[in-house]
């Protein structure tokens, strides 16, 4: 079983949805919570962030960390065109050793029709 | 100016070959990092340095060796190149692993191993 379960979708929706991407995890000591965001053949970019459980808002887009549960969220909302891409969810431990490491979800593609 | 940058962009070679991937950072970052994604997306970290040390080392087979000249270039160099080693590898980079810290990634090295 992998440490961070994502659907991979893909996910299609009419321009204006609302987008709802989940991941659940197993590791409880994961406290950092990340959503990347990857455009077809481009590199993955940072989209949100978020320590420990909560909720942070940036614009359309709406982060939730629900740490009793182990799983978390990106809301998009009014979702255009331009939000086509895969979103991949990652996180990682606060643990020294760990130097850094983020443990990724599979990734959800979206595609988002005018 | 690109911030991570990754050479060559596309890699196209037979099995059994030696070949390199080079990685430059120009954010003063004094974190280095590669991930492989395979070809259903799922991105997982394969090594770490911070400062030029090897700090992750991920059970990569050791026909992969990395090497870190200074702090903002890292080196991948793949022996004997089998056909699983087909994906995208990226680099990126990070101020520290504290937790906090942005992963920038690079734009990917596509490798396709025939």
């Amino acid at each position: 079983q992998k440490e961070v379960e994502q659907d991979p979708g893909p996910l299609s929706v009419p321009e204006g949805a609302i987008v709802s991407l989940n991941c659940t995890y197993s590791n409880s000591a994961f406290q950092y919570f990340m959503w990347y965001r990857q455009y077809s053949r481009k590199g993955p970019e940072l989209l949100m962030y978020t320590y420990s459980s909560g909720n942070k808002e940036d614009g359309r887009f709406t982060a939730q960390v629900d740490k009793s549960s182990k799983y978390i969220s990106l809301f998009i909302r009014d979702s255009q065109p331009s939000d086509s891409a895969t979103y991949l969810c990652a996180m990682r431990t606060t643990l020294a050793n760990q130097g850094g490491k983020l443990i990724f979800g599979q990734g959800t593609e979206l595609s988002v029709k005018p | 100016d690109t911030a991570v940058s990754q050479t060559p962009k596309y890699l196209v070679t037979q099995m059994g070959n030696d070949k390199s991937i080079k990685c430059e950072q120009n954010l003063g970052h004094d974190t280095m990092y590669w991930y492989k994604q395979d070809s259903k997306k799922f991105l997982k970290i394969m090594f770490s340095y911070n400062n030029k040390e090897l700090i992750i080392n991920e059970t990569v087979p050791n026909r992969f060796s990395p090497k870190s000249p200074d702090k903002a270039h890292l080196n991948l160099h793949i022996n004997s190149l089998e056909l699983g080693d087909s994906a995208v590898y990226f680099c990126a980079s990070s101020q520290g692993t504290g937790g906090r810290e942005t992963q920038y990634f690079g734009p990917g090295t596509r490798l396709l191993v025939l």
